[in-house]
């Protein structure tokens, strides 16, 4: 079964300093990879995602995230942190079929909360 | 703006009182979701729908049900509220051969009494 780990529960960073959040995954074939931004009390919004292609990916805000089969790494990174980045952050994998059982489902880490000190 | 709707943002229920929670798109988006997410959790997929098909997860509880009348409204049910199932309550959306670009709601806050 699929799965992703989360390492860091909780990340505390300065504002204006670089970030990276960690994400290992679970999955015996080519993996769909997401980062989702929780704010509190708010829905999921999709930072960026990977399906294929160049492993190097950007999204909004200011985040990439490169992924590395060879560690089963999907890890997000920004170079200067502000303050409004502060949230929880998730980690998805989904499978590479869109149909069957699994279709659509996405398998979530257990998040890592973002604070941002002034 | 096209987006997901769920209302109310936050509800009190009683224990063994049962409430229904509800979903609107308008983004024309043909697959729906609902997602149980508990505190400190990650959000966890309870079933979803592909236009009218309904796929429940295997460990989805018995209690819960959903009801998809149309492509833009999705209800969720839960028949009798246990203490265990106060959560946020997040319904997602994505459309056909992007299956996995989920556009989510901003959530329901159950609370059980």
């Amino acid at each position: 079964a699929q799965s992703v780990t989360q390492p860091d529960i909780h990340i505390t960073v300065s504002e204006g300093a670089s970030l990276e959040l960690r994400c290992n995954y679970s999955y015996g074939a080519t993996p769909y990879l997401f980062w989702y931004v929780q704010s509190p009390g708010q829905g999921l919004q999709l930072l960026l995602k990977y399906f294929s292609g160049d492993t190097l990916v950007q999204g909004i805000k200011g985040f990439e995230a490169e992924f590395k089969r060879s560690q089963s790494s999907f890890n997000l990174r920004k170079p200067s942190v502000h303050w409004s980045d502060a949230a929880e952050y998730f980690c998805a994998v989904g499978p590479d079929n869109a149909g069957g059982t699994s279709y659509g489902k996405l398998t979530f880490g257990q998040g890592t909360i973002l604070t941002v000190h002034p | 703006d096209a987006m997901v709707i769920q209302n109310p943002r936050y509800q009190v229920t009683q224990f063994g009182k049962p409430v229904t929670l509800s979903c609107s798109q308008t983004l024309n988006h043909n697959v729906m979701y609902w997602y149980q997410q508990k505190s400190s959790q990650a959000p966890k997929l309870l079933f979803h729908y592909y236009d009218k098909d309904f796929n429940n997860e295997a460990d989805t509880p018995d209690n819960f049900q959903s009801r998809r009348p149309n492509t833009s409204f999705c209800f969720l049910d839960i028949r009798s509220p246990g203490l265990g199932d106060a959560a946020m309550y997040l319904c997602a959306t994505s459309r056909e051969g992007r299956a996995f670009n989920q556009h989510f709601g901003d959530g329901t806050r159950l609370s059980i009494l």
